[in-house]
């Protein structure tokens, strides 16, 4: 069975620090993996990965995928209490491009 | 501007009420989705379009209905609400033939409560 998992579920950190959030995931024929933010109601995308080893880089936050050991790493530098958000991954799999949702990360920032 | 509209945002209903939740997108895309998401867990797919007159279910079981006449609109019809059904329904969507490059749009989300 498809799955994604992400860890750790819950963060709490301080503004300024950085954060790495995991994402797992063992699928029948891969095809993209996608990176959300979710904050009071709908996601935001942030990033799509294809290609192992290519780091995909928004401002602070940057994402990288190692297909071979079936993970993504999203990662936040120099953390604002704006970052605080649920952080979704997803991974789009099968012959009809479906996806597969994480249970998501919580990330708060305190000031 | 392009975007994905769902109303209403806020629903209370009493158990056993029929109810259609709205979703519209300008975007022109073939794809669409319906999740429904409780708090702090995952997306569950429970129903997609490929386009016009296509609709098909997700994974989780539900007693949903859609329908697909236009391409812009993706209604999702609850025939009798039950307390059990109490959640955010999200309706996205998506390009065709290109996966999900450039990722999935969603709309605001529909929060129902059924009592």
């Amino acid at each position: 069975e498809d799955k994604v998992v992400q860890s750790p579920l819950s963060l709490v950190v301080h503004e300024g620090d950085t954060v790495t959030l995991n994402c797992s995931y063992e699928v029948t024929n891969f095809r993209s993996l996608l990176w959300y933010k979710q904050e009071k109601k709908a996601p935001t995308f942030l990033f799509m990965l294809t290609s192992s080893g290519i780091e995909k880089k928004s401002g602070r936050l940057s994402s990288i995928l190692d297909k071979k050991e079936l993970f993504s790493i999203l990662n936040i530098t120099a953390t604002q209490t704006g970052d605080s958000a649920v952080y979704l991954c997803a991974v789009e799999a099968g012959s009809n491009y479906q996806l597969i949702w994480g249970a998501g990360t919580k990330l708060i920032i305190k000031p | 501007e392009a975007d994905i509209y769902q109303t209403p945002r806020y629903l209370v209903i009493g158990t056993g009420k029929k109810i259609t939740l709205e979703c519209s997108q300008t975007m022109g895309h073939d794809k669409m989705y319906w999740y429904q998401q409780d708090p702090g867990m995952e997306l569950h797919l429970i129903h997609y379009s490929y386009g016009v007159n296509s609709t098909e279910k997700g994974d989780l079981s539900s007693e949903s209905t859609v329908s697909r006449i236009r391409t812009e609109h993706f209604p999702l019809t609850l025939e009798s609400a039950r307390p059990s059904h109490t959640s955010q329904y999200l309706c996205a969507s998506s390009e065709w033939g290109q996966g999900a490059q450039g990722g999935y749009t969603f709309g605001s989300g529909t929060r129902l409560t059924v009592v």
